[in-house]
């Protein structure tokens, strides 16, 4: 199966500075990316959609000037948590589609981000 | 607006036994509907999908689930456990075909006993 990885698996950071995420299609291209939050016990959220070269589309809630998005290649979107806070320490999934969402998504293994 | 509840975080086997995880569904479309299942420190990977052909779908590694509408329900069995089947479990939803804007359910862990 195709292969999705995501960098860094965990990471801890101070309060007010900026972390970023990496997703990577390992042996495909994607064209569209998705990421995910999953806070304990809870299921996962889908945050927005990125589509290479063109804006992310953030779901109702999400700050996207907090959570910025790029998906600059077929190969690599990243998720920047920006002026990071406690209440953002919380496990980010991302999965990657060939065409648009329309064949299987995979997964990365996620990433534990938290913030003291 | 769609969501899944899955009924038990946890759920307790013993080898060789039934699985039965539980996954009830609530959408006003016709759904599509998903399981998944995480193993520690791995991705989610698919195990079996509902697109609205045959009620009864068949996965990988043995798993099955069958879509009742009746019941708005989407159980995910397997007719005997193995070891290697301890992971975590989620069951998901999406009106919009594809894999778009999946909607997860909280999750259910298996654990296999000896």
């Amino acid at each position: 199966g195709a292969v999705v990885s995501q960098h860094p698996s965990w990471v801890i950071c101070k309060s007010g500075t900026s972390v970023k995420i990496e997703c990577r299609s390992l042996d495909f291209q994607a064209t569209t990316m998705f990421w995910y939050r999953q806070f304990p016990k809870q299921s996962l959220m889908l945050m927005a959609t990125s589509n290479e070269g063109s804006k992310a589309t953030y779901e109702q809630g999400v700050e996207k000037d907090k959570f910025l998005i790029n998906h600059a290649s077929l190969t690599l979107s990243t998720l920047t948590v920006t002026s990071a806070h406690p209440e953002d320490s919380s496990f980010y999934i991302c999965s990657a589609s060939r065409q648009g969402g329309n064949t299987e998504a995979f997964f990365g293994q996620g990433t534990r981000l938290t913030v003291v | 607006a769609q969501s899944v509840t899955q009924l038990g975080s946890h759920v307790s086997v013993s080898e060789g036994a039934l699985v039965l995880l539980r996954c009830n569904y609530s959408s006003s479309v016709p759904p599509y509907l998903f399981w998944y299942v995480q193993y520690p420190n791995q991705g989610l990977q698919l195990l079996l999908k509902y697109t609205s052909a045959a009620t009864l779908v068949k996965g990988i590694n043995g798993f099955e689930a069958e879509f009742k509408k009746s019941e708005t329900s989407f159980h995910l069995t397997k007719p005997s456990a193995h070891m290697s089947d301890a992971a975590e479990y989620f069951c998901a939803v999406t009106s919009f075909g594809g894999f778009q804007k999946l909607v997860f359910g909280t999750g259910t862990r298996l654990l296999v006993s000896p």
